[in-house]
């Protein structure tokens, strides 16, 4: 079973901070998602890395996939109210399931 | 509708009774994939369906649990006897084609059993 683990689990923060949110496995994937979610919502996909070493950057936020595609990273810069949240890594081994991280719930308070 | 929609939103139901879950995904999408969510964690993945069958059924928990999508477009989610461990929000999922493409989600059904 490929799991992922993410840390931290919860996170509250003021607006203007920065933060980086881990996410490990033992486990390579072919790719890895960030999703956010919102209460009475689904996750909503952020990004996609593919590539070992791969940057991707979304306004304030910087993904990053590791050397060897076991793990990955997200930093938000200036962190704001709006980016409160449940954010998810998922990453897939080649088929078509995601399997999910723990989860890390951010707050971001003004 | 744009997205993917699911009813009922909530379900409340007791202890040994059956229920249905209903998801309609994007249309042309052909994939369509049943998450279970329990509060502050990640989705589990449950099945997944290509088309009109069921590709890969490995995160069912039990034989309690059915899926069906006869037609390839609407999914329902079947649970028989439900038991109070099987209260989550359970999560539809569909994508244009399999593999790695983007899983646009529904807002998924909470589902309690008393």
């Amino acid at each position: 079973t490929q799991l992922l683990e993410q840390s931290p689990q919860f996170l509250s923060i003021q607006e203007g901070e920065n933060l980086t949110v881990y996410c490990n496995s033992s486990s390579v994937f072919s790719s890895l998602q960030w999703y956010r979610q919102e209460p009475g919502e689904g996750p909503v996909l952020l990004v996609t890395v593919v590539t070992g070493g791969e940057v991707k950057k979304l306004k304030r936020l910087t993904f990053q996939f590791g050397d060897a595609r076991k793990d990955s990273s997200l930093h938000i810069t200036a962190a704001q109210p709006g980016d409160t949240g449940l954010y998810l890594c998922a990453g897939t081994g080649g088929g078509n399931k995601l399997t999910f991280g723990t989860g890390t719930q951010l707050k971001v308070e003004l | 509708g744009a997205g993917v929609s699911q009813t009922p939103s909530n379900k409340v139901t007791e202890k040994g009774k059956y229920v249905e879950l209903r998801c309609d995904p994007i249309s042309g999408h052909t994939a369509l994939y049943w998450y279970r969510q329990s509060l502050g964690q990640g989705p589990e993945f449950l099945i997944y369906f290509q088309g009109t069958g069921a590709a890969d059924d490995s995160g069912l928990p039990n034989d309690r649990f059915f899926a069906v999508r006869p037609e390839g477009s609407v999914s329902t989610l079947k649970i028989q006897r439900t038991e109070r461990g099987d209260s989550a929000v359970y999560l539809c999922a569909s994508s244009l084609i399999p593999g790695y493409n983007e899983q646009f989600f529904g807002p998924g059904t909470r589902l309690t059993v008393l």
